[in-house]
């Protein structure tokens, strides 16, 4: 049984680029979080989604950042035209069903570099 | 919004000390759960609490849900080697599967 895999694991971007992060949830989890972790902070929510569905994504910046889970393939949280405060590690977490007992699996994160 | 206050920042302990850490909110919520970070990985899950007053172990970790809804410990007794981390409280303010608000942590060092 495979956990969240994110990738890449590190991403070095220059300013003004975009940056594309991916998370596959666990095999048949159909709920994905994304979260941002600043060095020596806490996480922060970013986005909830469900398959085709954003549910919250009051964590969001209003511009440049945009998230996506489709039917087929991996969520993608996506990053335009970055700037050096964009430089964080972010998590993916996938969780079965709204209904269920089961919290959150986190992946292992990817670290995103604006140089 | 929400914030969780976390103590101590950081700790300094000898091998086999047992340790204590708390979270508390201004805001109710109902779920507590207490996570491990190791460098460069994803944040673990421990322990989760979902009742006031409900106090739950997992080895040598107890944790316990405050009657209030407004805070949390986690008590690790007889500290190992690999228990060195980051500890975070997390909570949620909704039943389900919705997003949790994490403490700012708190970092455990074990001198030799």
């Amino acid at each position: 049984n495979a956990g969240v895999m994110q990738n890449p694991r590190h991403l070095v971007r220059r300013r003004g680029q975009e940056a594309r992060l991916r998370c596959s949830p666990v095999k048949g989890h159909s709920h994905v979080y994304w979260y941002r972790q600043l060095p020596e902070e806490g996480l922060k929510f970013m986005v909830y989604l469900q398959k085709e569905n954003i549910i919250d994504e009051s964590g969001m910046p209003k511009e440049r950042f945009s998230a996506e889970f489709p039917k087929e393939g991996p969520s993608i949280l996506r990053i335009q035209q970055v700037v050096r405060g964009d430089s964080a590690a972010y998590f993916c977490a996938s969780s079965p069903s709204r209904q269920s007992n089961t919290e959150a699996f986190f992946g292992q994160g990817t670290r995103l570099t604006v140089v | 919004g929400q914030q969780l206050n976390q103590s101590p920042q950081s700790m300094f302990i000898q091998e086999g000390e047992d340790v204590s850490m708390n979270c508390t909110s201004s805001s109710i919520f109902n779920t507590w759960l207490w996570y491990k970070q190791d460098p460069g990985e994803g944040p673990v899950l421990l322990i989760a609490l979902y009742k006031a007053g409900e106090l739950t172990s997992n080895g040598r970790l107890t944790a316990q849900f405050g009657i209030t809804r407004k805070d949390s410990f986690l008590n690790i007794s007889a500290s190992i080697p690999s228990d060195v981390g980051i500890y975070f409280c997390a909570g949620r303010a909704n039943f389900g599967n919705e997003k949790l608000t994490f403490g700012t942590g708190t970092r455990l060092t074990i001198i030799p």
